[in-house]
């Protein structure tokens, strides 16, 4: 079935270093959406990518889609404790209009003070 | 964003009884629901689409007559772990989307989840 392979499984940063987990998919992705999931939490909606090489930024996140919109990545400029959680990248499963979602396996994401 | 709500947060039950777990859109109406679980520090796994007024659509591999949901209403979603066994405990969540206008990006919004437990 359809999957969505993420790298790294971990990453353990100093404070102020940066950050950056990737997507990828053998298939031709219609878009792709980025989430957060914070220690005992639930997933968060962070943002959708839909165009071929889309860059988009929050603050100090930046996504990006790949050219052939088969890939994706997020890259956090100067990690804050804050940032701590586990990101993962859904893509959109063969359920069509019913909109379900396949996730990557995330990255957790921890920072040291 | 548009808030959902799950109901228990927690729940510790014996083996072999039933546990029934809701979803609800508090400010939105949700033709569809979605029910993942999620083993500890592993990822979220879709376990059926849930659909008002009809039956759910299960993924390959998940037990239709041991995960019993239900989706009674446009604001509720109910998901049965029956005859629970601890091979089952895990963390359970559900999802919607607002196609009322919030999901402006098709988005998910989802419940905090509910964490089982069997002994």
């Amino acid at each position: 079935g359809q999957q969505v392979m993420q790298i790294p499984q971990y990453q353990h940063v100093q404070e102020g270093e940066d950050f950056t987990t990737y997507c990828n998919s053998s298939t031709t992705l219609s878009n792709i959406q980025w989430y957060k999931q914070r220690p005992g939490g639930h997933p968060v909606f962070l943002i959708q990518l839909v165009k071929s090489g889309e860059v988009k930024k929050q603050k100090r996140l930046t996504f990006q889609f790949g050219e052939a919109k088969k890939n994706s990545s997020l890259h956090i400029t100067a990690t804050q404790t804050t940032d701590v959680g586990t990101y993962f990248c859904a893509i959109r499963g063969s359920g069509g209009s019913q909109g379900n979602l396949i996730f990557g396996k995330g990255t957790k994401l921890s920072v040291k003070p | 964003g548009a808030v959902v709500s799950q109901h228990p947060s927690w729940v510790i039950c014996k083996s072999g009884t039933s546990v029934k777990i809701e979803c609800r859109s508090l400010d939105f109406q949700a033709t569809t629901m979605f029910w993942y679980r999620q083993f500890p520090k592993q990822s979220l796994m879709l376990m059926a689409t849930s659909n008002e007024g009809s039956k759910a659509t299960y993924e390959q591999g998940v037990e239709k007559d041991k995960f019993l949901i239900n989706h009674a209403s446009l604001t509720l979603s109910t998901l049965t772990v029956t005859s629970a066994h601890p091979e089952d405990s895990s963390f359970y969540i559900c999802s919607a989307r607002d196609l009322g206008g919030r999901s402006s990006y098709n988005e998910q919004f989802f419940g905090p989840g509910t964490r089982l437990t069997v002994l």
